[in-house]
């Protein structure tokens, strides 16, 4: 059973465009959300994060909502430019458990 | 600032075979984990440590080991290689487990099993 789930494999977005990445989840004890960003041959990288006790964290061009009745949380990205483009994982955190748990990543592509 | 390090970042094993990952951090963080991501999957856990002397298992740790002797380190075991473990193994840190702080990846070793 996957707790968290990124249903969307691949997503392409002209440049200056917005991109929104999705992430829904079904395990109600994360209490912390975040967004990794990952190039090839290369570790992800921490990008955004946001506490569930908030609805909204934003970082210059990197947005992150979260809407906990619908276990759901999406990354807005404004304006998108090509170096955007890599694969996003959506993790989420049980700090009582001390775990996080990953989404299988969206491959976001940006044209120029 | 190396941040974490691992090695190596390639390695070829037959069937059967055993060998070890290394995984270091210098930036003093108490909470260390193993994941593997294989082809179109996101990163499982395989085992973490919340501190010097502290293991646990995380989501796939059949065929693995670890051990944490030092705050440093966190090396990652395969006892007996089998096809299945074929994958990119990425080890990460971050100052505490149970916080919602970021972790700090590795740039991955990748194991192909013969």
């Amino acid at each position: 059973d996957q707790q968290v789930k990124q249903n969307s494999p691949s997503l392409s977005v002209q440049e200056g465009r917005i991109s929104i990445l999705n992430c829904d989840y079904t395990n109600s004890m994360f209490d912390y959300f975040l967004w990794y960003k990952k190039y090839p041959a290369e570790g992800p990288t921490f990008l955004i994060s946001i506490s569930s006790i908030k609805d909204k964290n934003e970082d210059g061009r990197f947005t992150v909502f979260l809407n906990k009745s619908a276990k759901h949380l999406s990354l807005h990205i404004v304006p998108s430019q090509p170096g955007d483009s890599a694969v996003y994982f959506c993790a989420a955190i049980n700090t009582n458990a001390g775990k996080s748990t990953f989404g299988d990543g969206t491959t976001l592509t940006v044209k120029p | 600032n190396a941040g974490v390090t691992q090695t190596p970042k390639f390695q070829v094993l037959k069937t059967g075979q055993s060998m070890t990952l290394q995984c270091a951090q210098d930036m003093n963080h108490e909470y260390m984990s193993w994941y593997r991501q294989d082809p179109g999957m996101g990163l499982r856990l395989i085992h973490y440590s919340v501190g010097a002397g502290i293991t646990d298992q995380g989501e796939v740790p059949n065929g693995y080991n670890v051990s944490r002797s030092t705050t440093e380190d966190f090396p990652l075991r395969l006892l007996s290689a089998a096809p299945s473990q074929t994958s990119v193994y990425f080890c990460a840190s971050s100052p505490h487990g149970g916080s919602g702080q970021p972790q700090h990846f590795g740039d991955g070793t990748r194991l192909s099993i013969l």
